[in-house]
């Protein structure tokens, strides 16, 4: 079956624009998690939705970052007024409750 | 706070070779432990998830074991391809999926022809 997608899948941004990335899970996944990886550091996590359950937002790394999750489904990660930092690739990943995450291809986003 | 650390960093053997690689996690309040392999450029693709009532699973010439006592979790790979290289990732789930995955750095591993 369809695996973990996201869009797009490269992203050229210049700094101070906002700049969405989007997620669609694996049909039925209950679990949806952001994380970022970057460059010469291991991978970071963000934020995890539960549901239609609000999510803890404490590990978004700014105030600039915010997620939502539609419908239980699609997720958007939004990074406003990009900086050069937020230079990363960002993963969505999805489970069935606490189970396996299976991992979508990533976006590479990168600030100028 | 967990942490995820894998030794060695870097692994080069010959075709055919059995090797281990290794993770260490601070706390062993896990609810299970993942590993992954991560070609370069792409994403995570998922290869054993050990809950953390077992000790060990095994997919094909993979076996991953889990000691939660000691903190340790090895990934053993038998017969080694040169279609293995890859790098390696232990990640820890402390908290359900709420903390999300604590990954180790990962093992980058080269299977010479």
């Amino acid at each position: 079956g369809a695996g973990v997608s996201q869009s797009p899948s490269n992203k050229v941004t210049e700094k101070g624009k906002d700049v969405e990335l989007r997620c669609d899970p694996i049909s039925g996944h209950t679990a949806l998690y952001w994380y970022r990886q970057s460059l010469g550091q291991g991978l970071e996590f963000l934020i995890y939705f539960q549901g239609n359950s609000a999510p803890d937002k404490s590990g978004l790394p700014s105030d600039r970052f915010s997620a939502e999750r539609t419908g239980g489904s699609v997720s958007t990660l939004t990074i406003q007024r990009t900086q050069q930092e937020d230079s990363a690739v960002y993963f969505c990943a999805s489970s069935f409750g606490g189970d396996t995450q299976y991992f979508g291809p990533g976006t590479r986003l990168t600030v100028l | 706070k967990q942490e995820v650390t894998q030794i060695p960093a870097a692994l080069s053997v010959p075709e055919g070779e059995n090797l281990v690689l290794n993770c260490s996690f601070t706390d062993s309040a896990i609810y299970n432990l993942q590993w992954f392999r991560q070609d370069p450029g792409k994403g995570l693709t998922s290869l054993l998830l050990i809950q953390s009532s077992q000790r060990e699973q095994t997919s094909g010439r993979l076996n991953a074991s889990l000691d939660k006592s000691s903190g340790r979790s090895t990934l053993y790979i038998a017969a080694s391809q040169p279609g293995d290289s890859a790098t390696y990732l232990c990640a820890a789930d402390s908290g359900g999926g709420a903390d999300g995955l604590t990954f180790g750095k990962g093992t980058h591993l080269i299977i010479q022809p």
